[in-house]
């Protein structure tokens, strides 16, 4: 596709379940960022690849979250024992060598 | 530590008036990038305009128009001849400067603006 294609839409999870988020970026595109957004706030980062390495991940909030990107193009997003503080939604941008970021239109996470 | 504030959690405006938004950042770098997204019900985030720090001229994009103060770390978001189409919330962002490609952004808590017919 010609975007950020991000999957599933929409993930209801019981609280200590496990949830894996898939990011396909722009076909061509080297860097890819996964961004949490709670409600009502801005996103705020979470992790950074340049092609399959993950070169920032601090802003991981805790070691339940795990990101790979092994092929350097699709990357995952795993949350292990899914607790409530982790409903948000989850953006995933991607870039080539300019400076703009596209964006996906995010997965809505609901832990309950 | 970069900060990005936006003060104004909610603006609304009348179809075809001209609406400011705010942003105020902090940072100790000297060469950045600073951003207006756009984000509307749909989640995407679409870039709005951006400023290249070092340039003093302000960016224009047809409608929209930043007012970028960089002594005061100011930038603010001017949209002339608003449209309903612009309902949605707004997000001010901050990167530092790369050699190549992008870093990660930094944004704002938002201003949601409401254009009413």
């Amino acid at each position: 596709g010609a975007g950020v294609s991000q999957s599933p839409r929409y993930k209801v999870a019981k609280r200590g379940q496990d949830v894996a988020l898939r990011c396909d970026p722009i076909s061509g595109h080297v860097s890819l960022f996964w961004y949490q957004q709670a409600l009502g706030q801005g996103p705020e980062f979470l992790t950074y690849f340049q092609n399959e390495a993950q070169l920032d991940k601090s802003g991981l909030p805790s070691d339940r979250f795990f990101a790979e990107r092994p092929e350097g193009s699709v990357s995952t997003l795993k949350i292990q024992r899914t607790q409530q503080e982790d409903s948000a939604v989850y953006l995933c941008a991607s870039s080539s060598i300019s400076v703009e970021a596209f964006f996906g239109q995010g997965t809505r996470l609901t832990v309950v | 530590a970069q900060t990005v504030t936006q003060s104004q959690p909610e603006m609304s405006v009348q179809e075809a008036e001209t609406v400011t938004l705010s942003c105020t950042y902090d940072t100790s770098e000297s060469n950045y990038y600073l951003f207006w997204y756009k984000q509307p019900p749909s989640r995407q985030m679409i870039l709005v305009i951006r400023q290249e720090a070092y340039k003093q001229q302000n960016a224009t994009e047809n409608r929209f128009s930043v007012n970028f103060q960089k002594a005061a770390k100011s930038f603010s978001l001017k949209i002339s001849d608003s449209q309903l189409g612009d309902t949605a919330m707004y997000f001010c962002a901050f990167m530092k400067h790369k050699a190549s490609g992008t870093d990660k952004l930094i944004f704002g808590t938002g201003t949601r603006l409401q254009v009413f017919p």
